[in-house]
């Protein structure tokens, strides 16, 4: 399948300021999607980034708190906003439906973010 | 209820043992299913699709159960190296959808 760089793989943040999480494809992917992961949980869908227009938000997550880019095919970024120790996880992005015609999902290495 | 329910575990077993996991999805339009694999602070990989008329892949056996809405993956002869989370997935309606994941069954092999 295709590979996705992830960066940054983990940083330690203030609480208030934000980070934006990048993920570059390389090949283009029809669909892209955030996910977060608490330790010793499932992932939990944050968004579905569409090329080109707003992204489709899952309940419980809103566009001011999340802002996500995928200006196209092969790249995307998630900020996470205004930030408290609460949002303190691991991000994911992943990608489904590439170039080589598979259409499992492949996961960028995940950002792990904490949050003091 | 949950789309997709999953036994965390842990498992924990000998090496060379047989270890069976089993996942249940709650809506009937559920049209595939995956197999992942998650090692400790990695992202997950897929390990195998599970087709509906079963599939095996070396040691690795993955079932589908419609009426029942499960699959269940097997693993023969375990190995150290098999010790991690296996997270069952699951796509309703569009192709290219969503993934719905279970969260986790531990799995760890021991000398």
């Amino acid at each position: 399948s295709a590979v996705i760089s992830q960066k940054p793989s983990r940083d330690i943040c203030q609480r208030g300021t934000s980070l934006t999480i990048q993920c570059q494809v390389d090949s283009q992917v029809t669909m892209m999607f955030w996910y977060r992961q608490q330790p010793g949980q499932s992932l939990t869908l944050i968004a579905t980034a569409n090329q080109g227009s707003e992204a489709t938000y899952e309940s419980g997550f809103v566009i001011d708190k999340f802002p996500i880019s995928r200006p196209n095919l092969t790249f995307s970024t998630l900020t996470v906003s205004n930030m408290s120790p609460e949002d303190s996880s691991i991000y994911l992005c992943s990608g489904r439906g590439s170039e080589r015609g598979n259409t499992e999902a492949f996961f960028g290495q995940g950002t792990r973010l904490t949050v003091v | 209820r949950k789309e997709v329910e999953q036994d965390p575990g842990p498992f924990n077993v000998p090496e060379g043992a047989t270890v069976a996991f089993n996942c249940t999805y709650s809506n009937s339009a559920s049209q595939s299913f995956f197999w992942y694999r998650q090692d400790c602070r990695k992202e997950p990989k897929l390990l195998m699709s599970v087709y509906s008329s079963g599939n095996e892949d070396g040691r690795f056996t993955a079932q589908l159960n419609r009426a029942s809405q499960y699959i269940s993956l097997l693993i023969r002869d375990s190995k150290l190296s098999d010790s991690a989370t296996y997270l069952c997935a699951v796509t309703r309606g569009s192709t290219l959808g969503r993934l719905y994941f279970g969260r986790g069954t531990q799995l760890t092999v021991w000398p």
